[in-house]
């Protein structure tokens, strides 16, 4: 069984940069033609997806907040990670990471990390 | 405002069934974009519910089914538990190949 474990900051503070990283377990993140993705819920709202990594490194983020994504990938540790840049209050979220596979093309995400909080404050 | 539309919720009683919409557009569902569903209990993630418009991962009910046609989804819940209660998000691809989830629908039993 596939498991996804959200660690990092709780709390950031304005302008700095948000940085998180997935633990994976149950699998190999190398293994197998998958997506590592981030998703994100602002409290009491509907989800965003941030962007996806794949083992070999290539990425593809939301292209509304592509200028300040950047993922990283590691697969000695089997971790992914997400940065965001600049945060602001906006970006105040429980953070998700999850597994994707595509079925004809689209992403579906399978397995999905606890989620983590992470508030924008100074 | 997300590019796929649901309605904000739906009710029903116990042994009913709800459906629950998603509207698209020609960018993204109408496309011919697969669409999933994702239920998300209260406190927790979402989980996976419906994939490629029809298919359950092992384990989801048979109650739960999902639909497609033109620019539009749907999920339809039969025999209403109220273990259901949770919100329900339907998820597809836009014009820029990326991940778009609609706004979601909370679903309460009554």
């Amino acid at each position: 069984q596939v498991q996804l474990q959200e660690s990092g900051p709780g709390l950031v503070k304005p302008s700095q940069t948000l940085s998180l990283t997935c633990s994976v377990s149950g699998g190999s993140i190398s293994g197998g033609d998958y997506y590592w993705n981030w998703i994100r819920q602002n409290p009491g709202k509907g989800l965003e997806w941030i962007g996806y990594i794949y083992y070999s490194g290539s990425t593809y983020y939301n292209p509304s907040i592509k200028s300040r994504v950047s993922m990283s990938v590691d697969t000695s540790k089997n971790q992914f990670s997400l940065m965001l840049s600049s945060a602001t209050a906006a970006d105040t979220a429980v953070y998700y990471c999850a597994r994707g596979f595509t079925i004809r093309g689209v992403i579906a995400l399978d397995y999905w990390g606890q989620g983590t909080l992470v508030t924008v404050s100074s | 405002q997300s590019v796929l539309t649901q309605p904000p919720s739906v009710s029903g009683a116990p042994g009913q069934r709800v459906t629950i919409s998603c509207t698209g557009s020609s960018s993204d569902i109408g496309a011919g974009y697969d669409v999933h569903w994702y239920q998300q209990l209260p406190g927790t993630a979402p989980t996976l519910l419906i994939y490629g418009h029809t298919n359950r991962p092992s384990g989801v009910p048979d109650r739960f089914s999902g639909s497609t046609s033109g620019t539009s989804a749907s999920l339809a819940i039969t025999g209403l538990q109220a273990e259901d209660e949770a919100d329900y998000y339907c998820q597809s691809y836009d014009s820029n190949l990326s991940v778009v989830f609609g706004g979601g629908t909370k679903l309460t039993v009554l």
